[in-house]
């Protein structure tokens, strides 16, 4: 099945710790996008990458971090320099027009 | 600076009739439009899209239209079924201003539309 997974689907961590979420697809995706969502505030924009070694800052992209050294691969640190970390992060690809959304990971920070 | 707005938090219809879920944009750059829809603690899924160049498109149950003067997209639900209940974004793309913007879209805040039985 084609498709984009993320995992974990919930995770915890500790205030001042790094945490990475990971974001694999297998739809032959050029561009691959981090999003997070908050609670009446829709989706908002950390990173996105249109090729593979290169990556772009989005709305939000102060205390995050990604890597693309792979095509199917776009993982996402978070890390303890940011502020409010805790929220559902989504991760997606894009073909051309429609973007295909991941399951999601609910990050806490305890 | 809210280029997409969404400016219904919430939607509530009976079973069987008609769901007008509403979505202004202010950049003019804009020139494709997506509609999504998101359960709770899932990924938003794709429903419905419009080209600039149209000013409607139908799906099923779904008719997104698009009133480019107005800048505004309406998405019709006809008739909503208590499945439709989710939480409804519409997002842009377009050439940004001062550089290429390939696949990146701007979204809305959401919608969130109840569909009592």
């Amino acid at each position: 099945d084609g498709g984009i997974t993320q995992s974990p689907k919930y995770l915890f961590r500790k205030e001042g710790q790094n945490v990475t979420l990971s974001c694999e697809q297998n739809l032959n995706h050029d561009a691959m996008y981090w999003y997070r969502q908050d609670p009446g505030q829709g989706l908002r924009l950390i990173y996105y990458s249109q090729i593979v070694n290169d990556f772009q800052k989005g709305d939000i992209a102060e205390g995050y971090s990604v890597s693309r050294e792979k095509k199917e691969s776009f993982p996402l640190t978070v890390t303890s320099a940011q502020k409010n970390p805790t929220a559902f992060y989504l991760c997606a690809s894009t073909g051309y027009n429609e973007q295909f959304f991941g399951p999601g990971t609910r990050l806490t920070v305890l | 600076d809210q280029q997409v707005k969404q400016n219904s938090p919430s939607l509530s219809v009976q079973e069987g009739r008609i769901s007008i879920l509403n979505c202004d944009y202010t950049n003019s750059m804009f020139d494709y439009f997506l509609w999504y829809k998101k359960y709770p603690a899932e990924g938003p899924t794709f429903l419905i899209s419009i080209s600039s160049i149209k000013d409607k498109n139908e799906d099923g149950r779904f008719t997104v239209f698009l009133n480019k003067s107005a800048k505004h997209l309406s998405l019709h639900i006809v008739p909503s079924q208590p499945g439709d209940s989710a939480v409804y974004f519409c997002a842009a793309k377009g050439v940004a201003a001062g550089g290429t913007s390939y696949g990146k879209l701007t979204f809305g805040q959401g919608t969130i539309l109840t569909v009592h039985p």
